[in-house]
């Protein structure tokens, strides 16, 4: 089955530097999602990316999706303490299933 | 809206017992699941509901039931726990259709001992 590869699993930053977590499928994707789960809360909804090569932007996060729609990659700049938390990437498929990455906890040193 | 409600919050179970987790959504969403979350696995899908009357399974299926009672609720029954299944359960929702994001309950955390 579809399975969705995440790196790195863990990114210590320093406030106001930038980061970058990378997301591989083994297969092609109809789509990637990208969600955030700050501690003890539930995994929130950030974007979805559809077309091939695509490039979208919220304020300081930057998410791609690569142009074999197998990969993906969420950058975010200046980082802040509002950052923390894990971030998830997750493959669709046309069954309108979501394939989950380990996802990437991201700390931040003030 | 309350969006996806999850009971309960917090459950601690022994080997061998039952329990039944309860979600329901009120965003008249067609689709439904159930995740475990386990620490550095990301979020595993148990089952699905893609529509009201059907139900499939996920990737980790096993020792697990689901009932689709209506369109608004979809039960998650454990017959009988193992401590395998300590975990943190997630309901979700969505509506298919090109934009099919998940809309995620606040979790249960169960532990079995």
């Amino acid at each position: 089955g579809q399975q969705v590869m995440q790196i790195p699993q863990y990114q210590h930053v320093q406030e106001g530097e930038d980061f970058t977590t990378y997301c591989n499928s083994s297969t092609t994707l109809s789509n990637i999602q990208w969600y955030k789960q700050r501690p003890g809360g539930h995994p929130v909804f950030l974007i979805q990316l559809v077309k091939s090569g695509e490039v979208k932007k919220q304020k300081r996060l930057t998410f791609q999706f690569g142009e074999a729609k197998k990969n993906s990659s969420l950058h975010i700049t200046a980082t802040q303490t509002t950052d923390v938390g894990t971030y998830f990437c997750a493959g669709g498929s046309n069954d309108y299933k979501l394939s989950f990455g380990a996802g990437t906890t991201v700390t931040v040193r003030a | 809206n309350a969006g996806v409600t999850q009971t309960p919050k917090f459950q601690v179970l022994k080997t061998g017992q039952s329990m039944t987790l309860q979600c329901a959504q009120d965003m008249n969403h067609n689709s439904m699941y159930w995740y475990r979350q386990d620490p550095g696995m990301g979020l595993r899908l148990i089952y699905y509901s893609a529509s009201e009357g059907t139900t499939d399974k996920g990737e980790v299926p096993n020792g697990y039931n689901v009932s689709r009672l209506n369109k608004r609720e979809f039960s998650l029954r454990l017959e009988s726990a193992a401590p395998s299944q300590t975990s943190v359960y997630f309901c979700a929702s969505s509506e298919p259709g090109t934009a099919y994001e998940q809309y995620f309950g606040p979790g249960t955390r169960l532990t079995v001992t």
